[in-house]
């Protein structure tokens, strides 16, 4: 079955704009993650939704929102960019959330570099 | 706070050898435990997984070892192969949480 899928790959935006990024999970799965990799801070956690509310949160800025759709697509917005944004955003799936023995399925992610 | 620690951002190994990856803890209530392995310009993918009630998971070439009183759990690779060079994340949650907490990776290089 077709895996995690985000798009757009590669992004370059300028400061103060905003940006949407987009997550298609695996089909049947419910529960949609958000992360940010930087270098030398491993994966932050974002939010996660679950059937179309957002079921937790990070400590991110409220410049930092999503949500999901009821086939489960979810997406990501950061409003008003900032230099420190630039990350690779990942998109993780899963059924049920992360109970399980296989945790989450991640997508390729969404490079983001903000100029 | 970081609560997932790897303190050794690279590790070189010789093919054939022991690769040995550390991963470190604070929080007492974490009983779940994961690692991911990243290549470039991928997601991660899950690795292999270990719950709070166990002190060793097997699976092939891999082994998971909790020790949860020094709050430490370590990967072994044996033996390593050059398609093993990869970043590697341990990841942890606790019962009633809806996130992993990850670590920021270690680099493993297998020499040839």
């Amino acid at each position: 079955k077709a895996g995690v899928t985000q798009t757009p790959r590669y992004l370059i935006k300028t400061r103060g704009q905003q940006v949407t990024l987009s997550c298609s999970p695996i089909s049947g799965h419910r529960s949609v993650s958000w992360y940010q990799q930087t270098p030398g801070q491993g994966l932050q956690f974002l939010f996660e939704y679950f059937s179309e509310t957002q079921r937790n949160k990070g400590n991110f800025p409220g410049r930092f929102s999503g949500r999901q759709f009821s086939n489960s697509r979810s997406e990501m917005n950061v409003s008003t960019l900032e230099l420190g944004d630039s990350a690779l955003y990942l998109c993780a799936s899963s059924h049920q959330g992360i109970t399980g023995t296989y945790g989450y399925t991640f997508g390729s992610g969404t490079r983001l570099t903000v100029v | 706070d970081q609560q997932v620690k790897q303190n050794s951002p690279s590790l070189s190994v010789q093919e054939g050898r022991i690769s040995i990856l550390n991963c470190d803890y604070t929080n007492s209530m974490f009983d779940y435990f994961l690692w991911y392995k990243k290549y470039p310009a991928e997601g991660p993918t899950f690795l292999i997984s270990i719950s709070s009630i166990k002190d060793k998971n097997e699976d092939g070439r891999f082994t998971v070892f909790l020790n949860k009183s020094a709050k430490h759990l370590s990967l072994h690779i044996v033996p390593s192969q050059p398609g093993d060079s990869a970043v590697y994340f341990c990841a942890a949650s606790g019962i009633s949480g809806n996130q992993f907490y990850f670590g920021t990776g270690t680099s493993l290089t297998v020499i040839p």
